[in-house]
């Protein structure tokens, strides 16, 4: 069983503060690697994706990759009380699936 | 329209009803899936279609049977459920049935069995 592991939390952070929330994977094949934002009753939003070891930037998101220990990302620098939801972090192998996680809950305090 | 798009929003069904769930996609894309999230639980694969072909059937019971016209639709036929299967069922479509390119969701029905 491929397996994507996540702190549940809450996260709690101050408004303007940087959000680390993290992931870590069970397939050393694994290939590319997602995080998708869910606010409570919505559907899973695509926000960032990574497939090579190293940092990916995107406005206020950064992805930070390393294969080698099997772990992956996400950095929200200014975080914003419209950052609060649940991260989800996905992994996918190159076959039919995306193997997701729990979940991380980020609250942003103003 | 845009996306992918899922009707009904909501759904409370009794275990010996039969509904259905739709899915349209308007991205293009060649591959679609119906996910299951219940509460503190990952996401959870139950079918998989690309280019109109089943590849993938997650140990999904035979009470939920899925149905793709095209493309573009996805269905998930539904009978004799359980209390147990109360969820939001997502669909998702892809480019590419790898997920390398990450997946677009529709917006869910929330399922009750009572």
């Amino acid at each position: 069983q491929k397996e994507v592991e996540q702190n549940s939390g809450p996260l709690s952070v101050p408004e303007g503060a940087i959000a680390s929330l993290n992931c870590t994977y069970s397939d050393r094949g694994s290939q590319s690697f997602f995080w998708y934002r869910q606010y409570s009753g919505k559907s899973p939003e695509l926000i960032m994706f990574i497939y090579s070891n190293g940092d990916k930037e995107d406005g206020r998101f950064t992805a930070q990759l390393n294969k080698a220990s099997q772990y992956v990302s996400l950095l929200i620098r200014d975080s914003q009380p419209s950052d609060s939801a649940t991260y989800l972090c996905a992994v996918g192998t190159g076959a039919n699936n995306l193997f997701f996680g729990t979940g991380t809950r980020l609250t942003v305090i103003p | 329209e845009t996306g992918v798009t899922q009707t009904p929003r909501h759904l409370v069904m009794g275990m010996t009803n039969k509904k259905s769930l739709k899915c349209e996609q308007h991205l293009g894309h060649n591959a679609m899936y119906w996910y299951k999230q219940s509460a503190k639980k990952p996401l959870e694969l139950m079918f998989v279609y690309s280019l109109e072909e089943r590849v993938e059937n997650n140990s999904v019971p035979s009470r939920f049977s899925p149905e793709c016209p095209n493309s573009s639709h996805l269905f998930l036929h539904l009978h004799t459920l359980q209390p147990e299967d109360s969820a939001l069922y997502l669909c998702a479509s892809s480019q590419g049935g790898t997920g390398a390119y990450g997946y677009t969701f529709g917006s869910g029905t929330r399922l009750t069995v009572v």
